[in-house]
């Protein structure tokens, strides 16, 4: 079974709409993170959560916005969509946040496409 | 924040030989130095990881050196397999750090 779900896998948006991507993680963890991969910048760190409140957000635009339901569960929310966007986002969660608890594990991800 | 530098960007190793891949950082507070593979169209996988109280770690035909006063750290796969053909990615943290900061990647291809 899948320990990271993340939804949808794929995702094709028109520029200046908006998506949520979704994240689930079964592994008991309490931290939460986002990160974005494109040919560009290969695996940049986007945001970390813990006990469902934001410890730190490394993205400058204020059109990523992430949502935690539940302590297991992080969504993104991006708004006003420009095909710079386009990327493959994944979802990773640790034990806890910091060094000492870094073991990340990645989900499936989410490949967004903004035409 | 971090800067890691990941080279060579693209390494062919004929199977059964070592390929080797090496990253360097900036950050002297950085102390946990992990390696994932991420083949195509999949999620980075974590392989190994390395903390800074040690200097060496082995598992699996994996060895991951790291020499904090070079802040230099080391991925060496032995016997290479046709399997191990993927793209790995460094990354280092440091200690009040949140996220992972990685290297460009390498792309590893094992020949016949």
């Amino acid at each position: 079974d899948p320990k990271i779900i993340q939804k949808p896998k794929y995702l094709v948006a028109v520029t200046g709409s908006e998506k949520i991507l979704i994240c689930e993680q079964y592994l008991g963890h309490n931290a939460m993170y986002w990160y974005r991969q494109s040919a560009k910048k290969p695996l940049e760190f986007m945001f970390s959560y813990s006990y469902q409140k934001l410890m730190d957000n490394q993205t400058a635009s204020s059109r990523f916005q992430p949502q935690s339901s539940k302590k297991n569960h992080l969504d993104l929310q991006i708004t006003a969509l420009k095909p710079d966007d386009s990327a493959t986002y994944f979802c990773a969660s640790s034990p806890w946040t910091g060094s000492n608890y870094a073991e990340q594990f990645f989900g499936p991800g989410t490949r967004l496409t903004v035409l | 924040g971090e800067q890691v530098e990941q080279l060579p960007s693209i390494l062919r190793v004929q199977e059964g030989s070592s390929a080797s891949i090496n990253c360097t950082y900036e950050n002297s507070a950085s102390n946990y130095f992990p390696w994932y593979k991420q083949e195509p169209g999949e999620n980075p996988k974590l392989i190994i990881d390395i903390r800074s109280n040690m200097e060496r770690k082995q598992t699996q035909g994996l060895i991951v050196l790291l020499d904090k006063k070079a802040k230099r750290f080391s991925l060496h796969i032995t016997d290479t397999q046709p399997g191990d053909s993927a793209m790995y990615f460094c990354a280092a943290m440091d200690f009040y750090a949140q996220g992972l900061t990685f290297g460009l990647g390498t792309r590893v291809s094992v020949f016949p």
